[in-house]
């Protein structure tokens, strides 16, 4: 099956810019979703296609992608964007039927 | 509003069952796929099962096939999980969501668009 590997950790300073990677081969086929998860909480989408963000979703939260690798780039990061963030695409390999997730990224806001 | 409410954890000691439900309301449920995702404490979110809308097609994890059986009842507009031979791995919250897709002239997007609060399931004797 598929696997799609994103870095464990990152930091950024309140109101600057944080991207957040996501690799893996079913990015050649799939665009990735993104989710953000606080502490207790259900994941809540926050990008999906090539770079739409549901209603409620605020700007600062963008997406893209090339090849195998998909970004998520918050401009201007809130207090309140710190919270654990997966990507997610359907899987490419033998079972198209399938879905997998990313490793998960911890994004701290300083 | 669309309202995903899950039920049916709870603690089960090993080799066990357990029947996860997921109650759908505010949109045509007899419409969507859905799917269970898990995640165990401390861990990421895990994708386990998927079932397409009339529930004629089914598909699973790896480390869940053969013990767990998603299925769903339009007329009842509810999703179950179905878990058997459960093992101390399986501890998790198991989550619902629904599937939403969206076709562009490039790539296929597959996302979640509606997540439920979530069930506790805990193995262990």
């Amino acid at each position: 099956s598929s696997e799609l590997t994103q870095d464990p950790a990152v930091s950024v300073a309140l109101g600057q810019t944080v991207r957040i990677t996501c690799q893996g081969d079913s990015l050649r086929s799939y665009y990735a979703s993104w989710y953000q998860q606080k502490p207790g909480q259900a994941p809540v989408l926050v990008i999906y296609g090539k770079n739409n963000r549901p209603s409620g979703i605020p700007d600062r939260f963008s997406g893209s992608s090339s090849g195998n690798t998909a970004s998520l780039t918050i401009t201007g990061a809130q207090a309140e964007d710190e919270a654990d963030y997966y990507c997610n695409s359907r899987d490419s390999s033998g079972n198209h039927h399938n879905y997998v997730f990313g490793t998960g990224t911890k994004v701290t806001v300083l | 509003e669309v309202q995903l409410v899950e039920s049916g954890g709870g603690l089960v000691q090993p080799g066990g069952s357990l029947r996860l439900s997921c109650a759908a309301s505010g949109f045509t449920f007899s419409s969507y796929w859905m799917h269970w995702v898990r995640q165990a404490p401390g861990k990421g979110l895990v994708w386990v099962s998927r079932i397409n809308s009339d529930g004629s097609s089914t598909s699973y994890a790896d480390s869940v096939k053969g013990r767990f059986t998603i299925s769903r009842d339009n007329a009842k507009n509810t999703l179950y999980l179905q878990m058997n031979s459960l093992r101390a791995e399986d501890t998790a919250v198991y989550y619902c969501a629904r599937e939403e897709v969206m076709t562009t002239v490039t790539l296929r997007a597959h996302y979640f668009d509606y997540w439920g609060q979530g069930t506790l399931v805990t193995v262990s004797s």
